[in-house]
């Protein structure tokens, strides 16, 4: 099946500095999501995008979606604690019909560690 | 409050002793699917379904089967646990099969001894 490639693996950061992390697929997507867990809890949706090349922000995050359609990146600027969780790439793909179905493939997370 | 609802949150058994794991969410969604996550795996998809009656394999199905009798229910069955599907599972909706942005529950951590 379809595999995602999410580095880095954790990242140790202080407070206030800029995070990027990336996700690498061997196949297309046609959407890529980013999702946030928080210990405890289930993963919840922080961006998605729908279009090769997209650049969308939501606060202090920005991601894009690549040009090759495999592949993403994720930005996080002026980290602050709060940041601290587990973050997931995810793709979205098309059917042989070119219907698009529900099914995500995530990548394997990166741990995010912000210290104050 | 739309939300999506599994039960139990923790839960510790043996194993051959089957067992359900309840998802229900509130937002009239059609498509729900289950995940299990594991460490430097990431989630997993095990069974989906996108409506009513409608269920398919997932990439990881072995040793679990589900069921979709209303809309609202999709539980997850396992009708003899092993060890080997200690985890943390999750159970996800979304308003239909194409739409992509995801609602998750809180997970349910699974422990088989």
């Amino acid at each position: 099946g379809q595999q995602l490639n999410q580095s880095p693996q954790s990242m140790f950061i202080q407070e206030g500095e800029d995070v990027s992390m990336n996700c690498t697929s061997s196949s297309i997507f046609n959407t890529w999501l980013w999702y946030k867990q928080d210990p405890g809890e289930g993963p919840v949706l922080l961006i998605a995008l729908y279009k090769a090349g997209e650049l969308t922000s939501n606060g202090r995050l920005t991601a894009q979606f690549g040009i090759t359609r495999k592949d993403s990146f994720l930005n996080i600027s002026a980290s602050i604690p709060s940041d601290v969780g587990i973050y997931f790439c995810a793709g979205q793909g098309r059917n042989a019909g070119g219907t698009s179905y529900g099914k995500l493939t995530f990548g394997q997370g990166t741990i995010l560690t912000v210290h104050p | 409050e739309a939300q999506v609802t599994q039960n139990p949150r923790y839960l510790i058994t043996v194993t051959g002793k089957k067992l359900t794991v309840t998802c229900s969410q509130n937002m009239n969604h059609e498509y729900m699917s289950w995940y299990r996550q594991d460490p430097g795996l990431g989630l997993r998809q095990i069974y989906y379904s996108m409506n009513v009656e409608v269920t398919d394999k997932g990439d990881v199905p072995e040793g679990y089967k589900v069921s979709r009798k209303e809309k609202r229910n999709f539980p997850l069955i396992l009708e003899s646990p092993s060890p080997n599907q200690t985890s943390l599972y999750f159970c996800a909706s979304s308003l239909s099969q194409g739409y992509t942005e995801a609602f998750f529950g809180q997970g349910t951590r699974l422990t088989v001894v």
